[in-house]
């Protein structure tokens, strides 16, 4: 079985600039989750969906970042506009929420803003 | 607030010893998960074990074993006769559960631990 798919595994980008990343979840999962890895602030929680509706925001740093999910299949997370501090890597997990709780993450996108 | 506690940054042993990774966690809820995960250096998060607040069971997984203990607050993992494979940072995590439904992971800061020959 395929497991939650990222993409770009890797992106560098100027500051400025637009990112988006995208995400895959495993199939019959209905519970979507965005976090980032810094050196910093280690793990931390950005989005997370549940069945498609966006269900806590409070971890989105600010106005620059939004994520969407318009279908079972399909999220992404967009920069707008990226800055340098916004480097980090960014993990897509899915679960299938009832009964199992375990989050199964992607292989994450390494972002580079210089 | 949630907050998990790995007090370990670093571990170093040779091949053969076992280690184990202490995990603290604070909650006020009485139901919530407790979850370990392996981070190699490719850098995939990968799930090695889930644990709910109302089974205290020790777990044996081959070389893997974890010891949960409410009293003390306290989920480790312990790793028998290490290999270098086991070279990775260990993530503790533990995760609210609302009207039975998943919720976000909050996650410890991790131990490296470094196997070598």
């Amino acid at each position: 079985d395929a497991g939650v798919i990222q993409s770009p595994r890797h992106e560098v980008t100027e500051m400025g600039q637009e990112v988006t990343l995208r995400c895959k979840p495993i199939s019959g999962h209905d519970y979507l989750f965005w976090y980032r890895q810094t050196m910093m602030r280690g793990l931390e929680l950005l989005i997370y969906f549940n069945n498609n509706v966006p269900i806590d925001d409070s971890g989105m740093p600010e106005d620059r970042f939004s994520a969407k999910m318009p279908n079972a299949s399909f999220s992404t997370l967009k920069i707008q506009p990226s800055e340098p501090r916004d480097s980090a890597v960014y993990f897509c997990a899915s679960s299938p929420g009832t009964t199992t709780y375990e989050q199964y993450f992607g292989p994450g996108t390494r972002l580079t803003v210089t | 607030a949630q907050k998990v506690t790995q007090a370990q940054t670093e571990i170093s042993v040779v091949e053969k010893e076992d280690v184990t990774l202490d995990c603290v966690y604070e909650t006020r809820d009485t139901t919530y998960y407790l979850f370990w995960y392996k981070q190699p250096p490719s850098g995939e998060l990968v799930f090695l074990i889930r644990r709910n607040s109302f089974d205290e069971q020790n777990e044996i997984s081959g070389r893997y074993s974890w010891n949960f203990q409410k009293s003390t607050s306290s989920f480790n993992f312990t790793i028998t006769a290490s290999q270098v494979v086991d070279s990775a940072v260990y993530f503790c995590a533990l995760s609210e559960v609302r009207t039975g439904t998943a919720s976000k992971l909050t996650f410890g800061t991790g131990t490296r631990l470094q196997v070598t020959l």
